[in-house]
């Protein structure tokens, strides 16, 4: 199993709603990760979990927070957004962070902020 | 700050031919770097991986190259097809302080007309 599973597909929410995105892998990977893409411009690196632990946070709003409840799950809580949070968010998983490693992407959870 | 380049946002090319992409760096050493392709809505694909010391790379009809004085990346698929009509991304493997991760270039879209 080479996936990388992201719950839900597409989300709509209002700017006072409180909402989850869900990635799954079963690759045994420890290292997973948050990107988030606006249309036309290459992937942005939010947050890194290397073995359930945060070691990265690249500055994002306290409006967005990570959770890792274990080596298979990442969550990202949404809460209080605003329209320009609109965007692909891409979940990610690596046997290790960095290095000689390459990530799996999920397929993205397409966020609309109204 | 770090800039990853890749040379223009888009590239026609007419079947057969081979398609050059090129990623620029600069204020950085990464001791590995990616290439991932992406199609429209879906996460990136990994493609390749080379290592500083390597100075090229072949995987089927796909070769990069790394010039670690340039600062630069060549990515050449040969023989190209429709099918290789994406987004191409390079990634440099940035460490800071013992923490790990990759950054996207600006990405090129390739488009192979038939």
């Amino acid at each position: 199993d080479t996936e990388v599973t992201q719950t839900p597909k597409h989300l709509v929410m209002g700017m006072t709603n409180k909402k989850s995105l869900k990635c799954e892998q079963h690759m045994g990977h420890r290292a997973m990760y948050w990107y988030k893409q606006k249309a036309k411009k290459p992937p942005e690196l939010m947050f890194v979990y290397s073995y359930e632990k945060l070691s990265i946070n690249e500055s994002v709003p306290s409006r967005f927070s990570p959770e890792c409840p274990n080596s298979s799950l990442l969550n990202l809580h949404l809460h209080a957004l605003q329209p320009e949070d609109s965007a692909l968010y891409l979940c990610a998983s690596s046997r290790r962070t960095g290095g000689e490693t390459e990530a799996f992407f999920g397929q993205g959870t397409r966020l609309t902020v109204v | 700050s770090q800039k990853i380049e890749q040379n223009s946002e888009a590239l026609n090319i007419q079947e057969g031919k081979t398609a050059t992409l090129t990623c620029n760096y600069t204020n950085y050493s990464p001791a590995y770097l990616q290439w991932y392709r992406q199609d429209p809505g879906r996460g990136p694909v990994f493609l390749l991986l080379i290592r500083e010391n390597e100075k090229e790379k072949r995987k089927e009809r796909l070769k990069v190259t790394f010039d670690t004085t340039l600062k630069q990346s060549l990515f050449h698929i040969t023989a190209s097809q429709p099918a290789d009509s994406a987004t191409y991304l390079c990634a440099l493997d940035m460490r800071n302080s013992g923490t790990y991760k990759y950054i996207f270039g600006t990405g090129t879209r390739l488009k192979v007309l038939a």
